[in-house]
């Protein structure tokens, strides 16, 4: 499809256990987001990747978090050692945009994490 | 101080009524604003631009004040579809890097 693409769209993982979430972007977007989001709540900001570099990778909440971006495209966000306060919704977007270009986010339909 | 900080609501109306919800920001978010929808377990999509004149686009109406540091948007004859968390968001000046306020919950009651 044209949108942005996210797999799984479900896990269920046991505490300690690694994950990978994956997501295919638009087409020749060079920005990449991911954020996460709880139940009720905004959309906490993880990292921001324009083409292959993440010039903020302020969000991430522990080291146990890392997520890296090749050719410019797909990115993998991993969570190692998973914790239940992990479990969450994890939303990728991405843009056109760099700075000063247009606002629009596409964003896909999320990957929504359960760690028990 | 959050970058872009939200009411976080829930804001109850009847159908047809005027509503509006302010947001504020902080210098490090100043670049552009836009308003984004996001419905019940469902991913955020843009609503809007806000331009610095104001702008609407047809019962949505969105004004940036930068002395005062806040953009808002007001919805005109509320309809039941407009029940939503309507978030607001800032470009950083610094990295371009999109800031997403919390959300404001709207729900319109017949």
């Amino acid at each position: 499809g044209a949108g942005v693409s996210q797999s799984p769209s479900n896990k269920v993982t046991e505490k300690g256990k690694d994950v990978e979430l994956r997501c295919d972007p638009i087409s020749g977007h060079t920005a990449l987001y991911w954020y996460r989001q709880s139940l009720g709540q905004g959309l906490e900001f993880l990292i921001y990747f324009q083409g292959n570099s993440a010039p903020d990778k302020s969000g991430l909440p522990s080291d146990r978090f890392s997520a890296e971006r090749t050719g410019g495209s797909v990115s993998t966000l991993t969570i190692q050692r998973t914790q239940q306060e992990d479990s969450a919704v994890y939303l990728c977007a991405s843009s056109f945009a760099v700075a000063g270009g247009p606002g629009e986010l596409f964003f896909g339909e999320g990957s929504r994490l359960t760690v028990l | 101080r959050k970058e872009v900080e939200q009411d976080p609501g829930p804001f109850n109306v009847p159908e047809g009524a005027t509503v509006a919800f302010n947001c504020t920001y902080s210098n490090s978010a100043s670049q552009s604003f836009f308003w984004y929808r996001q419905d019940c377990r469902k991913e955020p999509k843009l609503l809007m631009s806000v331009y610095s004149s104001g702008n609407e686009d047809g019962r949505f109406t969105a004004q940036l004040n930068r002395a005062s540091q806040y953009i808002s948007l007001l919805i005109r004859d509320s309809k039941l579809s407009d029940s939503a968390t309507y978030l607001c968001v800032g470009r950083s000046s610094n990295t371009g890097k999109l800031i997403f306020g919390q959300g404001t919950t709207l729900q319109v009651k017949p």
